[in-house]
């Protein structure tokens, strides 16, 4: 069974300090995305990594999807209660063709 | 327009229920899914049709049957309904044979059964 361990689960920040979420797993994923989930809304992807050792930014965000594809991390820089929220790591697998979702990351971001 | 929309949003049923949850998507997608997320926030993989046929079916009870009408909807009927299936459930979509299978996921349905 393929699993995706994400850490933190619960996250309290003051704006302007910087985070950093992990996704670990023993399996290869053929890719890594990264979905953040707002209360009452479905999850909408942030990004997608596809090779070993890939960095994406995205303004504040920086996503890294490990050399071997097996992790993935999130490293947010001078968090802003805006990006208060639900995050989750997903991993696909090209042989089963399923998404594997971690267990979520709750950020708050107070003022 | 919204992309991938699922009726209703909020359903709260008796134990013992039947109760069914409707979804459609406009874009154009050939897989549909159904996801169960848990009061933990647990994503979970329910079932998946691509092009009408069922290609995924994850270790659910068989009270849940999922129908798929055409590739366009996948509906969500759950026979004798439990306490412990309150849950978020959510429908998405995807583009088959995509090496990301980047998914599009409804607002979700909310289910409590009391």
């Amino acid at each position: 069974t393929q699993l995706l361990e994400q850490s933190p689960q619960f996250l309290s920040i003051q704006e302007g300090e910087n985070l950093t979420v992990y996704c670990n797993s023993s399996s290869v994923f053929s890719s890594l995305q990264w979905y953040r989930q707002e209360p009452g809304e479905g999850p909408v992807l942030l990004v997608t990594v596809v090779t070993g050792g890939e960095v994406k930014k995205l303004k504040r965000l920086t996503f890294q999807f490990g050399d071997a594809r097996k992790d993935s991390s999130l490293h947010i820089t001078a968090a802003q209660p805006g990006d208060t929220g639900l995050y989750l790591c997903a991993g696909h697998s090209s042989n089963t063709g399923k998404l594997i979702f971690g267990q979520g990351t709750t950020l708050q971001v107070k003022p | 327009d919204t992309a991938v929309s699922q009726t209703p949003k909020y359903l709260v049923t008796q134990m013992g229920n039947d109760k069914s949850i409707k979804c459609e998507q406009n874009l154009g997608h050939d897989t549909m899914y159904w996801y169960k997320q848990d009061s933990k926030k647990f994503l979970k993989i329910m079932f998946s049709y691509n092009n009408k046929e069922l290609i995924i079916n994850e270790t659910v009870p068989n009270r849940f049957s999922p129908k798929s009408p055409d590739k366009a909807h996948l509906n969500l009927h759950i026979n004798s309904l439990e306490l412990g299936d309150s849950a978020v459930y959510f429908c998405a979509s995807s583009r088959p044979g995509q090496r990301k299978n980047i998914q599009y996921f409804g607002a979700g349905t909310r289910l409590s059964v009391l």
